[in-house]
């Protein structure tokens, strides 16, 4: 069955570095990835959705890509900030619904 | 433009007693979701609503869990009895349109359920 998987340890970066996070899916071939982030005790919020035909995707700070050979995105965050210590989903359709990975839990320190 | 609100934040049961858990979505909003989300783990979908119709409720554990959404709106999910295995956090999401992987999502803070 379909999975997708996200780095179960925590990146620890510091101020002003980019961030890159992973994200991997097997045994399917998704069209649509998206990301959010999630903080402790919230909701996820949506930032970002890129399609299968679409190698990049930016909004800002974020850039999100999408390789269908590797069967993996990466999601950067540039000039990172200890605001952007959260965590942060991938998902992606599966039918017509989200399949979300367990997301990697960054932090930011300054 | 007010958010997904979900009540009650937080909730501690015995085990055995019945729960509920109420979600009102975004204004406009015609999809609704349930997910349930394991510490340290991404939500799973549990049902989706699209106006007042279950479209998709192949992941809720239909011996004890129920879900309603009336006139299209609201909506309340239901544990009954709850089990140890149920603490997790309850999440509420709806969206615009009707596309349960690709329209954004908006998620409420969710319900944190812990079962003695």
């Amino acid at each position: 069955s379909q999975k997708i998987e996200q780095n179960s340890e925590a990146l620890n970066i510091q101020e002003g570095k980019t961030a890159t996070l992973t994200c991997n899916y097997t045994n399917y071939s998704p069209a649509y990835l998206q990301w959010y982030r999630q903080d402790p005790g919230r909701g996820p919020v949506f930032l970002l959705l890129i399609r299968e035909n679409e190698k990049e995707k930016r909004k800002e700070r974020l850039k999100v890509t999408f390789d269908t050979t590797l069967k993996q995105s990466l999601f950067h965050i540039t000039a990172s900030q200890p605001a952007d210590s959260a965590t942060y989903l991938c998902a992606h359709d599966y039918g017509n619904k989200l399949v979300f990975g367990a997301g990697t839990i960054l932090r930011v320190k300054s | 433009e007010a958010g997904v609100v979900q009540s009650p934040r937080y909730k501690i049961i015995e085990k055995k007693q019945p729960v509920a858990f109420w979600c009102n979505p975004i204004s406009g909003h015609n999809t609704l979701y349930w997910y349930l989300q394991n510490l340290g783990q991404g939500p799973e979908l549990l049902i989706r609503y699209e106006n007042e119709e279950a479209v998709d409720d192949s992941q809720l554990p239909k011996d004890r869990f129920s879900a309603e959404r009336l006139k299209g709106v609201d909506s309340t999910l239901k544990i009954q009895p709850a089990e140890l295995g149920d603490s997790a956090v309850y999440l509420c999401a709806s969206s615009v349109g009707t596309s349960g992987s690709t329209d954004t999502q908006y998620f409420g803070p969710g319900t944190r359920l812990t079962v003695l």
